[in-house]
């Protein structure tokens, strides 16, 4: 199985800030890489897909990028309504394996 | 507008089993496939499977042969996911996902339901 790491698990970030989060895959996945968001409550939400192509509707402060085995998702300006928990999850070869997460909380 | 909406908490005795159940709306039912997670307490999630609601045709992990079912009613548009011979670390949040792709899978999740909690306890 491919296993996803993303670093770091959590991070503490201020309205404004600019975030960055990383992925690695234990093998090359090309650029079969998905994040997602994920605040508490609600459903999980599609961000990115192909690592670095907007879903529709997700603002433009949201990018990814990367490609193989290493991926980044920024967000720019960080917003209240960013706090949540953010998971890669690689389409590549199945089974369809997911990151731990990394929780962005408000500081 | 797309919405997928699970069935309530359930709590279950090892040994036993639970369906859980996913209605989207907003969309051609038939048109995408659906797509099974589970994400246990303190853990990242974790793919189950999936079902084409036109065909009823089903893919699972190899870590669920033999005690997942995932099957469909198209009368009520309403997909489910069963598991069987239920043990303690069954417990977790379960989700359904939409799969992007239109009458094929691309594997990339882009509506998800509310999830729903499955606690497995004596």
């Amino acid at each position: 199985d491919i296993q996803m790491t993303q670093s770091p698990s959590s991070l503490s970030a201020s309205v404004g800030d600019r975030v960055t989060i990383t992925c690695r895959a234990s093998q090359s996945i090309r650029t079969y890489l998905n994040w997602y968001q994920h605040r508490p409550g609600k459903a999980p939400k599609l961000l990115i897909y192909a690592a670095s192509t907007l879903q529709s509707g997700v603002p433009s402060r949201f990018t990814g990028s990367g490609s193989g085995t290493d991926f980044t998702l920024t967000i720019s300006s960080l917003q209240a309504e960013d706090f949540a928990t953010y998971f890669c999850q690689q389409s590549y070869t199945s089974p369809w394996t997911f990151g731990q997460g990394t929780k962005v909380e408000i500081k | 507008q797309v919405q997928l909406v699970q069935s309530g908490a359930e709590v279950k005795k090892p040994g036993a089993s639970v369906k859980v159940s996913c209605k989207p709306s907003g969309y051609t039912f038939t048109g995408h496939y659906m797509h099974w997670v589970r994400q246990a307490p303190g853990q990242g999630l974790e793919w189950m499977g999936w079902i084409n609601p036109n065909s009823g045709d089903t893919n699972y992990a190899q870590k669920f042969q033999g005690r997942v079912t995932m099957t469909r009613d198209m009368s009520i548009n309403t997909g489910y996911m069963e598991l069987t011979s239920l043990k303690s670390d069954d417990t977790a949040v379960y989700y359904c996902a939409r799969d992007v792709g239109y009458s094929g899978t691309y594997y990339i999740f882009d509506y998800w339901g509310q999830g729903t909690l499955v606690t497995v306890s004596s």
